[in-house]
């Protein structure tokens, strides 16, 4: 059974704090990928990476990095978190022949 | 204009109604379409892919308009536990060539008895 997990369902942050969420799959997938979601804007892309070590920036990419050491691994970095973003922050993981995406349970952060 | 379009709702439709949702997409690149169903305080879930001949599962009928770029969604016999919000997405390509998903925004539906 597909399965991607992520570090924490709930954090509670303080604003300047530097924020790492993890997220792991265990299909083998080349793709993954970071959203957040917050009521009447829906799913939006933050960052995805198409390899190891390989990156590229989705459409809100501004005050998060990513990082992916391991094919398995993908991290996304609030270097200094801000209460702006207050979030549900999902990750995904596809194959590039298929597309279809894998979400993990989510994370729904908050930055006081 | 937003890559990709939902009606947000929210559809309040009666038990065994029929209700239909439509999602525009600008790319017409665009090669892979779905529909993913979000219950309340979870993850998406796939609920089906878009086909160009369209396709369908059980109650569950998506169909693909490339001419006027858009994808639908037809839930047929509706059911309680078909309310939840319904999102659809699309591939684009990146700068560098590799896919990335765009999702709508989703559509609620809530059915009642």
């Amino acid at each position: 059974d597909v399965k991607v997990t992520q570090s924490s369902r709930y954090l509670v942050k303080r604003t300047g704090e530097k924020v790492f969420l993890e997220c792991v799959q265990d299909m083998d997938h080349e793709n993954m990928f970071w959203y957040r979601q917050d009521p009447g804007l829906g799913l939006r892309l933050i960052y995805f990476s198409y390899d190891v070590k390989m990156k590229e920036k989705g459409d809100i990419p501004e005050g998060y990095s990513v990082s992916r050491e391991k094919k398995e691994r993908f991290s996304l970095i609030l270097e200094s978190a801000s209460t702006n973003q207050t979030s549900m922050y999902l990750c995904a993981s596809s194959s590039p022949a298929v597309d279809t995406q894998y979400f993990g349970p989510g994370t729904r952060l908050t930055v006081l | 204009r937003k890559e990709v379009e939902q009606d947000p709702g929210p559809f309040n439709v009666p038990e065994g109604a029929t209700v239909a949702f439509n999602c525009t997409y600008s790319n017409s690149a665009s090669q892979s379409f779905f529909w993913y169903r979000q219950d309340c305080r979870k993850e998406p879930k796939l609920l089906m892919s878009v086909y160009s001949s369209g396709n369908e599962d059980g109650r569950f009928t998506a169909q693909l308009n490339r001419a006027s770029q858009y994808i639908s969604l037809l839930i047929r016999d509706s059911k309680l536990s078909d309310s939840a919000t319904y999102l659809c997405a699309v591939n684009m390509r990146g700068y560098s060539s590799a896919s990335k998903i765009i999702f709508g925004s989703g559509t609620r539906l809530s059915i009642r008895p």
